[in-house]
């Protein structure tokens, strides 16, 4: 079975505290993804890769950096944690299918919680 | 723009009543559509995928979608429903540039 997974799934921060959620599947995949997910907001996509060292911005990135230096792993960093980027984030992998992304396996999430 | 939307934000259901979740979508080729489920403080986890061929596609737990181009639609059922399907549902479509595009999601409640 294809394996995502995140370092940790509940984390609290202060106010202006660097923050690193990582990332590792286990597919080979060449996509990598990091959702948050908001109560009524649904899936917003932060980031994505397509290679390593290869970013996209997603629709919301501000706030948000990211780093891909090997296949296996994805990190998401908050450069000064706020307390609107308390939420749930998720990661996601697939392969790259006809140009466009095959099926997205996800990680179980990671709760921030910015205090 | 590639767009999801998923008209009903909360749908209560009985048990053993059928389930239908309602998806629509906004592409201009042929669609790769995926119906996703999460259960409280979970990741996603896919229930059935379409990309091309029948369009009634089966996946597990007893879900069934149909795609229908006329209606850009891809609704989820299910003819008897679990008390274990209570989670959040998310419809997506694989657009350009390599990514999903989600739906808001349905919360489905189940009556005993």
């Amino acid at each position: 079975d294809v394996k995502v997974t995140q370092s940790s799934r509940y984390l609290v921060k202060r106010t202006g505290e660097k923050v690193f959620l990582e990332c590792v599947q286990d597919m080979d995949h060449e996509n990598m993804f990091w959702y948050r997910q908001d109560p009524g907001l649904g899936l917003r996509l932060i980031y994505f890769s397509y290679d390593v060292k290869m970013k996209e911005k997603g629709d919301i990135p501000e706030g948000y950096s990211v780093s891909r230096e090997k296949k296996e792993r994805f990190s998401l960093i908050l450069e000064s944690a706020s307390t609107n980027q308390t939420s749930m984030y998720l990661c996601a992998s697939s392969f790259i299918l006809q140009g466009t992304t095959g099926e997205l396996f996800f990680g179980e999430g990671s709760r921030l919680t910015v205090l | 723009a590639q767009s999801v939307t998923q008209p009903d934000i909360h749908i209560t259901v009985s048990e053993g009543a059928s389930l239908e979740l309602r998806c629509n979508y906004s592409y201009g080729a042929t669609p790769y559509l995926f119906w996703y489920v999460q259960s409280p403080g979970q990741g996603l986890q896919l229930l059935l995928k379409y990309f091309s061929g029948d369009t009634l596609v089966q996946g597990i737990k007893g879900f069934e979608a149909e795609f229908k181009r006329s209606q850009s639609s891809f609704n989820l059922r299910k003819p008897s429903v679990h008390w274990s399907d209570a989670a959040e549902y998310f419809c997506a479509v694989a657009s350009y540039g390599n990514k999903l595009v989600f739906g808001a999601g349905t919360i489905l409640r189940v009556k005993s």
